[in-house]
């Protein structure tokens, strides 16, 4: 199945620019979260929001999650060098045998130019 | 702040050995997971562990794959009879402090080569 499926695949953007995101899914979720991966490294937690929360903030990011489109967008604003990464969503099923493990897209690669 | 760790962070070995892949996962947590992400792909979901055993795995972790915590703090993923296509990176995961549905924290992985 085809579970959290990010888009643009790729994006490249100018230092201080926006960068959004956008995740789609297919089933009922508990949370979808969002993470960042620089090339060949691990996988860090960068955003929790959960099906009844439609907008969370942290720091520079923003996420916002639309149940009824099965959707959610990442939101990097003022973006740096240090962005560039692969960044992943990943959501929790919500279903009577999970056990909040979590599947995860394709990932969206961001380049940021200084 | 506390954190996920993995040991080792390469493994190389020969095709039909045993790997055992070791991670620590935050101490207060309750549940344990494993992924892996093949190289240009996916992460994948191989295995969750609570209360000391497995609570699910998927269509990947078959009867080659097993885990343990064999103590209070270690979780080990094991391969018994490696083959070319378990290269991959491997990640540990714990989460609980809020229950299974909180935030998975990630270890930095162990990159498996299987020659």
């Amino acid at each position: 199945s085809q579970q959290g499926e990010e888009d643009p695949q790729a994006l490249s953007i100018q230092e201080g620019e926006n960068a959004t995101m956008n995740c789609s899914y297919k089933t009922s979720i508990n949370n979808l979260q969002w993470y960042r991966q620089n090339s060949g490294r691990g996988l860090v937690h960068l955003i929790l929001i959960r099906s009844n929360e439609r907008e969370k903030h942290s720091g520079r990011l923003r996420v916002t999650l639309d149940t009824s489109k099965k959707s959610s967008s990442l939101l990097i604003t003022a973006s740096r060098a240090a962005d560039t990464a692969s960044y992943f969503c990943a959501t929790a099923w919500n279903y009577g045998g999970s056990q909040g493990n979590l599947i995860f897209g394709k990932g969206t690669k961001l380049s940021v130019k200084p | 702040e506390p954190e996920v760790t993995q040991t080792p962070s390469h493994q190389v070995t020969q095709m039909g050995q045993e790997v055992i892949l070791r991670c620590v996962p935050i101490s207060n947590h309750l549940y344990f997971y494993w992924y892996r992400q093949i190289l240009g792909q996916k992460v994948e979901f191989l295995v969750s562990f609570y209360n000391n055993e497995i609570s699910e795995k998927s269509e990947i972790f078959d009867d080659q794959f097993s885990v343990e915590r064999p103590d209070g703090s270690n979780f080990t993923l094991k391969i018994r009879s490696t083959k070319l296509e378990d290269s991959a990176m491997y990640f540990c995961a714990s989460s609980g402090g809020g229950g299974m549905y909180d935030e998975q924290f990630f270890g930095p992985g162990t990159r498996l080569t299987v020659l």
